[in-house]
């Protein structure tokens, strides 16, 4: 059963940068591509981007400017860099198995940015 | 790119029907057989209950099914249970672009 695992840091300061990894068990990290979605507090989801194994991302466009996915296949993880936050990226953020939909998920990581 | 419509709330007795409905464009919903669709519990990480138009993942009840007519998607909820109550989210995959887009969420009440 393939399991998702994430961490990172769940409080900062607007204009600081959110930094979040997810790792993958239990099936493998090829062939696939690995998302970020994000819920703000009583909201819906919003795709932020996804990487496959290869490096090759795809991103949101509203968010584009300041979003970096990488990826590192010998972990099996893959990391999401979010810059000049501001309250409004204040959410609950999921990494994701993705293939034309979300089979797998990881528990979740609420960031909240302080003014 | 501009998330899906969906209805605020739907509602059913235990053992009704309900249908949240998921409209979007012909560059997204209508144009890709991508429509997934996800059910969320306070708390707790979205969960897989469609995809591709009407297919079930493993371990879903047939009471979930799918459907898609023009640039309108639909879920269908039939014989509900208490557990069937929470947030429903519909998703589609936009190939021409390489990304997804989220419909705006249903909370589904069972009375």
């Amino acid at each position: 059963q393939v399991q998702l695992q994430q961490w990172g840091t769940g409080l900062l300061k607007a204009s600081e940068t959110l930094s979040l990894t997810c790792a993958v068990y239990g099936g493998s990290f090829r062939g696939y591509y690995w998302s970020w979605i994000r819920q703000p507090p009583g909201k819906g989801l919003e795709w932020i981007g996804e990487i496959n194994d290869s490096g090759s991302t795809n991103y949101n466009p509203s968010l584009k400017s300041r979003v970096s996915i990488s990826g590192d296949t010998s972990k099996s993880q893959f990391s999401l860099k979010l810059t000049s936050l501001t309250a409004a990226d204040t959410a609950v953020y999921y990494c994701a198995r993705s293939r034309t939909y979300f089979l797998y998920w990881g528990q979740g990581t609420l960031v909240t940015v302080s003014s | 790119q501009s998330a899906l419509t969906q209805p605020p709330s739907a509602s059913g007795s235990p053992g009704q029907s309900v249908t949240v409905s998921c409209t979007g464009t012909g560059s997204d919903v209508g144009g890709y057989n991508y429509v997934s669709w996800y059910q969320q519990h306070p708390g707790k990480a979205p969960k897989l209950m469609i995809y591709e138009v009407s297919k079930r993942p493993s371990g879903v009840p047939d009471r979930f099914s799918g459907s898609k007519s023009g640039n309108t998607a639909s879920l269908t909820v039939s014989g509900l249970q208490a557990e069937d109550e929470g947030d429903y989210y519909c998703s589609s995959y936009i190939g021409s672009n390489n990304l997804y887009v989220f419909g705006t969420g249903t909370r589904v009440t069972v009375l």
